[in-house]
C-alpha cells in the first residue's frame, strides 16, 4: 500500500526558502502513470494546489506561485521535493503531498501534511 | 484558471438526513470533477472521482452526479462520521482548483 510522508523544517524565516520532501513508500515513484503534487492549506482555509511533477521530471506550477516554486524528483530515493523561495507570512500553511493517477485524475493518496510557519 | 464555487458554505443536518452539496465550474469541465472529505487535523480523503465514480472503500451513501458545469454530492443518509468539510476539485485542466468547501455540522 503506497504511503506518502512529508518532511522538512516547521519554521522558516521570512525571505528564506521553504524546502519540503515527500517520501513515497510501498511503491515506486517511477511506476505507473502518476503525477505527484504539492497542495497547501492556510490554517482554517481551503485547499490550494501548488504544482505537480511526473517521474520523468516534467512539471506544472500554479501561475500564482510559479515564479517562486520548484518541484523536483529523486527516483533513486523515491522522493519528490518542493522549494518555495522568498517566503512571507502568507506562506504559513499546512503542506501536503499527494498522488494523482492519470487513470482517475484525482488525488487518491495524501500525506498526513506538515505545518510550516514563516516567522522571524 | 477554472473557478469552482460550492454551495452552501455550511449546513446543519441531523443523522439520517439526506444532504446535497453543489459545485459549479466557471467553464465546462466535462466529468473531471472530484469530491473530498476532510476532518479536523487530517488530510483530505477522496470520495468521488470523475463526477460519479465511488473511490474504493467509500460507503455507497456518497453519490456524485453532474457534468459540464454543475455537479452534486449527495449523502443519502447522514451518519455521525460524515460531519466534516467537503471540497470539490476540477481535474479538467491545470492549475487544479478546489471549491471553497462546505462544512457539514450537526443540527
Amino acid at each position: 500500500q503506497v504511503q506518502l510522508q512529508e518532511s522538512g523544517p516547521g519554521l522558516v524565516k521570512p525571505s528564506q526558502t521553504l524546502s519540503l520532501t515527500c517520501t513515497v513508500s510501498g511503491g515506486s515513484i517511477s511506476s505507473g502513470d502518476h503525477y505527484w503534487s504539492w497542495i497547501r492549506q492556510h490554517p482554517g482555509k481551503g485547499l490550494e494546489w501548488i504544482g505537480y511533477i511526473f517521474h520523468s521530471g516534467s512539471t506544472y506550477y500554479s501561475p500564482s506561485l510559479k515564479s517562486r516554486v520548484t518541484i523536483s524528483v529523486d527516483t533513486s530515493k523515491n522522493q519528490f521535493s518542493l522549494k518555495l523561495t522568498s517566503v512571507s507570512a502568507a506562506d504559513t500553511a499546512f503542506y501536503y503531498c499527494a498522488r494523482e493517477p492519470s487513470m482517475i485524475n484525482a488525488f487518491d493518496i495524501w500525506g498526513h501534511g506538515t505545518m510550516v510557519t514563516v516567522s522571524s | 484558471d477554472i473557478q469552482m464555487t460550492q454551495s452552501p458554505s455550511s449546513l446543519s443536518a441531523s443523522v439520517g438526513d439526506r444532504v446535497t452539496i453543489t459545485c459549479r465550474a466557471s467553464q465546462s469541465i466535462a466529468s473531471y470533477l472530484d469530491w473530498y472529505q476532510q476532518k479536523p487535523g487530517k488530510a483530505p480523503n477522496l470520495l468521488i472521482y470523475a463526477a460519479s465514480s465511488l473511490q474504493s472503500g467509500v460507503p455507497s451513501r456518497f453519490i456524485g452526479s453532474g457534468s459540464g458545469t454543475d455537479f452534486t454530492l449527495t449523502i443519502s443518509s447522514l451518519q455521525p462520521e460524515d460531519f466534516a468539510i467537503y471540497y470539490c476539485q476540477q481535474s479538467y485542466s491545470s492549475p487544479r482548483t478546489f471549491g471553497q468547501g462546505t462544512k457539514v455540522e450537526i443540527k
